[in-house]
């Protein structure tokens, strides 16, 4: 079956610390990649997305995240937290040949100061 | 822009009642669908229409039931509320189902007691 895994469901970090948030998948197919995130009280927004081409893709507020087909992962980085980078961060992958997109259970990113 | 506009953003229904979540979009996207969020369950699909017109059913559609009104409008309705539909509902939409991103409303908290 296809599945989105993210191992981490809570992730704490002090500001300006490194964060990489996980995201697995489970197939090799041909696939679409993304990543939202939910602020409190707010819905989804895209903070980037892999459709095609170069494997590291930058989004928005210095996130970025890695296309990494072999080992079918779409890990999200960013080099230094901030404060207000507190949110739920979600996977969603979509598979062409099923025509469906999965979203992953979500990851809750705590920044302390 | 408004994007994708939600109402109500609250509600508490008794169990059996029946009530209708609204859903418009300003983007001119064909693609419109409804989730419900619960904790550690991600994002889960409820329906879909893929283009004015049409509606299909997705991950979980047993109580619900929809109405693609015109290009803009989708809307939600539980005819008889049961407790297990207590969640965050969020509608979005997209250029097209095929990988496009989504875009997401603010959501609408329901609570059936």
């Amino acid at each position: 079956a296809q599945s989105v895994t993210q191992l981490d469901s809570q992730v704490p970090v002090f500001e300006e610390a490194p964060v990489e948030l996980r995201c697995n998948y489970s197939s090799s197919v041909s696939v679409y990649l993304f990543w939202y995130v939910q602020y409190p009280n707010q819905g989804l927004q895209l903070l980037l997305k892999y459709l095609s081409g170069s494997t590291l893709v930058k989004g928005i507020n210095g996130f970025e995240a890695e296309f990494n087909k072999s080992q079918t992962s779409f890990h999200l980085r960013k080099p230094s937290v901030h404060i207000s980078d507190t949110a739920e961060y979600f996977c969603a992958v979509f598979y062409y040949n099923t025509d469906k997109l999965i979203f992953g259970t979500g990851t809750r990113l705590q920044v302390f100061p | 822009n408004a994007g994708v506009t939600q109402t109500p953003k609250f509600q508490v229904l008794k169990t059996g009642q029946s009530m209708t979540l609204q859903c418009a979009q300003d983007m001119n996207h064909n693609s419109m669908y409804w989730y419900r969020q619960d904790p550690g369950m991600g994002l889960r699909l409820i329906y879909y229409s893929a283009s004015e017109g049409t509606t299909d059913k997705g991950e979980v559609p047993n109580g619900y039931n929809v109405s693609r009104l015109n290009k803009r409008e989708f809307s939600l309705r539980l005819e008889s509320a049961a407790p297990s539909q207590t969640s965050v509902y969020f509608c979005a939409s997209s250029v097209r189902t095929e990988g496009s991103p989504l875009h997401f409303g603010n959501g609408t908290r329901l609570t059936v007691t």
